[in-house]
């Protein structure tokens, strides 16, 4: 089974409205981290949010929210406000405490942001 | 503070030809990873290093490629021969393993874009 499912290969947005990308995970193991990444056209992966398995609320930083969702296995990734340099690949990643130095990534989402 | 470092970024070879990939770490990270890329795919993991040591490599095609890292530190991937089936970018990252398990992310280089004809 996968570890991570990304369902939309492609997305639109308009410029400045808000928009979700989804992200559903598999995992037997109580403690696990869950990561999001932007991967514009130039290549580099960048670190963008976490969520801890333990956490009570929602992880946030600055325009980039995670809405996880445990028992559905579902961590969310809601950018606001979108801007023109958010198009780009956004993948979904997770490790499991079990073997935590092992990231598990989806396929990705591609984001275009029309002006 | 430097990021990883990755060269070449950009190869274009003949198939049947060899290539390699240099990748430095951030200091202090003793995990180091190498995945390969395809166009509009997810990363995926050919290799990962605990310090010198190899601690995952099931899905490096091993026939063909090889890699390594001495000291503990530089690393090495290394395709011979090439296949065009070996067009990807090839992703180096590490992470620190002496942080604690919560929001220990993983760090990656620009990649290097490797295209065989």
């Amino acid at each position: 089974a996968q570890k991570i499912t990304q369902t939309q290969p492609g997305m639109f947005v308009q410029e400045k409205e808000a928009v979700t990308l989804d992200c559903t995970y598999d995992t037997s193991d109580p403690s696990y981290g869950l990561f999001w990444y932007k991967q514009p056209s130039s290549g580099e992966m960048i670190f963008l949010i976490y969520q801890g398995s333990y956490d009570q609320q929602n992880a946030t930083e600055g325009r980039y929210s995670l809405n996880f969702q445990k028992a559905r296995k579902s961590a969310n990734l809601v950018i606001s406000a979108s801007q023109l340099g958010d198009s780009a690949m956004y993948f979904c990643a997770m490790r499991e405490v079990g073997d935590f130095n092992k990231f598990y990534f989806g396929s990705g989402t591609k984001l275009n942001v029309k002006p | 503070e430097a990021g990883v470092v990755q060269s070449p970024r950009y190869k274009i070879i003949e198939k049947k030809q060899p290539v390699a990939f240099w990748c430095n770490p951030i200091s202090g990270h003793n995990t180091l990873y190498w995945y390969r890329q395809n166009l509009g795919q997810g990363p995926e993991l050919l290799i990962r290093y605990e310090n010198e040591e190899a601690v995952d490599d099931s899905q490096l095609p091993k026939d063909r490629f090889s890699a390594e890292r001495l000291k503990g530190v530089d690393s090495t991937l290394k395709i011979q021969p090439a296949e065009l089936g070996d067009s990807a970018v090839y992703l180096c990252a590490s992470s620190d393993t002496g942080k604690t398990f919560s929001g220990n992310t993983i760090y990656f280089g620009e990649g290097s874009w490797l295209t065989v004809v």
